[in-house]
């Protein structure tokens, strides 16, 4: 258990619909970063916050939005559905270190999300 | 922009013998992170091991070692006596230094199986 978690555990939805995926980082940690792990494209960064603050962005689609808030808890959200948006969506959160957070991510159990 | 190549998308080992994953990885940066990741069929991503590219000692972790060759940019995993358990998917990873951005880029991965 890497103290990351992550939910719901699995969500089907529709296309076009919007869903919200929720992550609480270990405690302690500042920094929250979210992934996409899809077949075809594998694993891929799509934004991280920093003590609630949007710190780097990635591949996120512009129908995609994140926030982290006060308890540091983050939350993201993903609208506009797509069939190709069916993927595993992980958080990971890593220990604050001077001026960032370059420092080793622990990994929440993932979303799986489907898109029907 | 950084990349991580994994050349070996599977592999299969006996039970109880060693096995090498390769990375290699290309980035113009000097100081950064490498590290392996684990995902077993519950998706879970597992840290295995941690490399600091300005550490010339290579990291070890129990029975899993690197060999990091900086000047190559090389990462390998060494799995010494393979257990059942060890079946998964491996992901190496690269991870800047210093900066802001803390995001990690990954290989698409080298699936391996241990066989009783």
């Amino acid at each position: 258990d890497s103290g990351v978690t992550q939910t719901p555990k699995h969500l089907i939805t529709a296309t076009g619909q919007r869903v919200t995926l929720r992550c609480s980082p270990r405690s302690g940690d500042l920094s929250v970063y979210w992934y996409q792990q899809s077949l075809d494209q594998g694993l891929q960064f799509l934004i991280q916050y920093y003590n609630g603050e949007e710190r780097a962005k990635g591949n996120i689609l512009e129908r995609f939005s994140a926030q982290q808030f006060p308890d540091l808890h983050s939350e993201l959200n993903l609208s506009s559905l797509e069939l190709g948006d069916s993927a595993l969506y992980f958080c990971a959160s890593s220990v604050p270190t001077s001026g960032g957070a370059t420092d080793t991510q622990y990994f929440g159990p993932g979303t799986r999300l489907t898109v029907l | 922009a950084q990349t991580v190549t994994q050349s070996q998308p599977e592999m299969s080992v006996q039970e109880a013998e060693t096995v090498t994953l390769s990375c290699t990885y290309d980035t113009s940066e000097n100081n950064y992170y490498l590290f392996w990741y684990k995902q077993p069929p519950s998706r879970q991503m597992i840290l295995v091991i941690r490399q600091e590219a300005y550490k010339q000692q290579n990291a070890t972790e129990n029975r899993f070692s690197v060999n990091f060759q900086k000047a190559a940019k090389s990462f390998s995993l060494k799995i010494s006596d393979s257990q059942l358990g060890d079946t998964a998917m491996y992901f190496c990873a690269f991870m800047e230094w210093e900066g802001s951005q803390g995001n990690l880029i990954f290989g698409k991965g080298t699936k391996l199986s241990v066989k009783p």
